[in-house]
């Protein structure tokens, strides 16, 4: 499966703890994204990388998350102290921006419950 | 702000056609985007128009786009129990400075029978 794979699918913890999601992309896209959705919403956007860098984050994104792409493949997202309105499902995407095309496609998802 | 606007719900009978409605904002995206959503799985690109084009056809999609009143659709023919999904649009706000899509907040096609 080529395709855009997160782990791990579903995700239950306490609320207080630290939680690590792992993304990787189609290979030889440049850009990743995360997006947080929430029951009955569309995809917020979070951040985005384009290779290694970070070139945006949204308001979205407190202090307690932060997400990495160490060597411009995968993407890790961590949130630290977890709160009960971080339960959600998180998806990572990745592109190949060519031309202005942003055609953007998605993993499964992770779920998070924080209780 | 970017805002892209749906309607919540649409249902259709079996074999009709289906018409999702979405409207933007930001007048600097140069492609937008359908997506559907199956019940607790990710999004999967259905189609997508470039901003110059009026309208696109592929197979039981078309996708109609009025750039003036900033208006898009997607029309869904010989709709199918399978077609039942959450729809989003979305674009690249390329206004506001981002380069990640925004979304709508979905149409639930319902399709019955």
């Amino acid at each position: 499966d080529t395709g855009v794979s997160q782990d791990p699918r579903h995700k239950i913890t306490k609320r207080g703890q630290n939680v690590t999601f792992r993304c990787d992309p189609i290979s030889e896209h440049n850009r990743l994204y995360w997006y947080r959705q929430t029951l009955g919403q569309g995809p917020e956007f979070l951040t985005y990388f384009q290779n290694e860098a970070q070139l945006e984050k949204s308001r979205l994104l407190s202090d307690r998350f932060s997400a990495e792409r160490p060597k411009g493949s995968f993407s890790t997202l961590e949130i630290q102290r977890t709160e009960q309105g971080d339960s959600a499902m998180y998806l990572c995407a990745s592109s190949l921006v060519t031309a202005g095309n942003t055609e953007a496609f998605f993993g499964q998802g992770t779920r998070l419950t924080v209780v | 702000g970017e805002d892209v606007e749906q309607s919540l719900f649409l249902s259709v009978r079996e074999g009709d056609s289906s018409v999702i409605n979405c409207t933007y904002t930001d007048s600097s995206s140069t492609y937008l985007y359908w997506y559907k959503q199956e019940p607790g799985a990710g999004l999967q690109l259905l189609t997508y128009i470039f901003s110059n084009m009026d309208m696109k056809q592929d197979q039981r999609l078309t996708v109609l786009l009025n750039k003036k009143d900033k208006h898009l659709s997607l029309r869904i023919a010989d709709t199918q129990t399978g077609d039942s999904a959450i729809y989003f649009c979305a674009d690249v706000p390329l206004d506001t400075g981002r380069r990640a899509l925004t979304f709508g907040s979905g149409t639930r096609l319902q399709v019955q029978p």
